[in-house]
């Protein structure tokens, strides 16, 4: 069975600041996907990020960085300079054997001016 | 990426009546699915909506509660059927574009009074 956890359910920072999504997974598969996602108050989610488990370099995009670990089963996402665009519910998923998306329960960030 | 849109936005409706929601996507897709999102939870499978078969229910739906269609490769509808308050939901629909990777329409926001 697949497991995603987001332990963190609400980060608040004031803009500017750094700020990292934990995302932990669970899987028996050896090849698996991992997806950031982020939803923003009004409801779409957005695709920000694939990962496929055979590439472990670490991704950037603008102030977006992802940190993929297998060694301890982690996708980290970090907001660098962040702002109050920022602020949405971002979701980590993961697929496996299975198309069916397995996703965390996501963790609100909340960017204050 | 394909371009999905989805109707109503947005509805309030009272409870013991049905609503139907449409995915519309500009290209030609295998696979569509519905997804349910209740308040500050994540998201759950529905169905997958294949066309020319009948929808495969995820265990905790019903086709008589959530009956789907899927005409043709670049439309389906989900119909909430006899709803209740519990049915406030944000519903979205994804297509899967490539293998393992899913992309989201911008989501019906349902409330049941």
């Amino acid at each position: 069975a697949q497991k995603v956890t987001q332990a963190q359910t609400e980060i608040s920072v004031v803009e500017k600041e750094d700020v990292t999504l934990d995302c932990v997974y669970e899987t028996r598969d050896t090849t698996y996907y991992l997806f950031w996602y982020k939803q923003p108050p009004s409801g779409e989610l957005v695709f920000l990020i694939r990962r496929n488990s055979f590439d472990e370099q670490n991704e950037i995009s603008g102030r977006y960085s992802w940190n993929f670990q297998k060694s301890t089963s982690s996708f980290n996402f970090t907001i660098t300079a962040s702002q109050v665009v920022d602020s949405a519910v971002y979701f980590c998923a993961l697929t496996g054997g299975s198309y069916i998306p397995t996703f965390g329960r996501g963790t609100s960030l909340i960017v204050h001016p | 990426s394909a371009v999905i849109s989805q109707k109503p936005s947005r509805d309030i409706c009272q409870r013991g009546t049905s609503l139907t929601i449409q995915c519309q996507v500009d290209s030609q897709v295998t696979m569509m699915f519905w997804y349910r999102q209740q308040p500050g939870q994540s998201l759950t499978l529905i169905a997958t909506a294949n066309q020319g078969s009948e929808a495969t229910y995820e265990s905790g739906f019903v086709i008589d509660k959530f009956p789907i269609s899927r005409p043709n490769l670049t439309f389906s509808t989900l119909t909430v059927s006899n709803m209740s308050p519990e049915d406030s939901s944000i519903y979205l629909c994804s297509v899967e574009e490539t293998p393992n990777e899913q992309f989201f329409g911008p989501g019906t926001r349902l409330t049941v009074l």
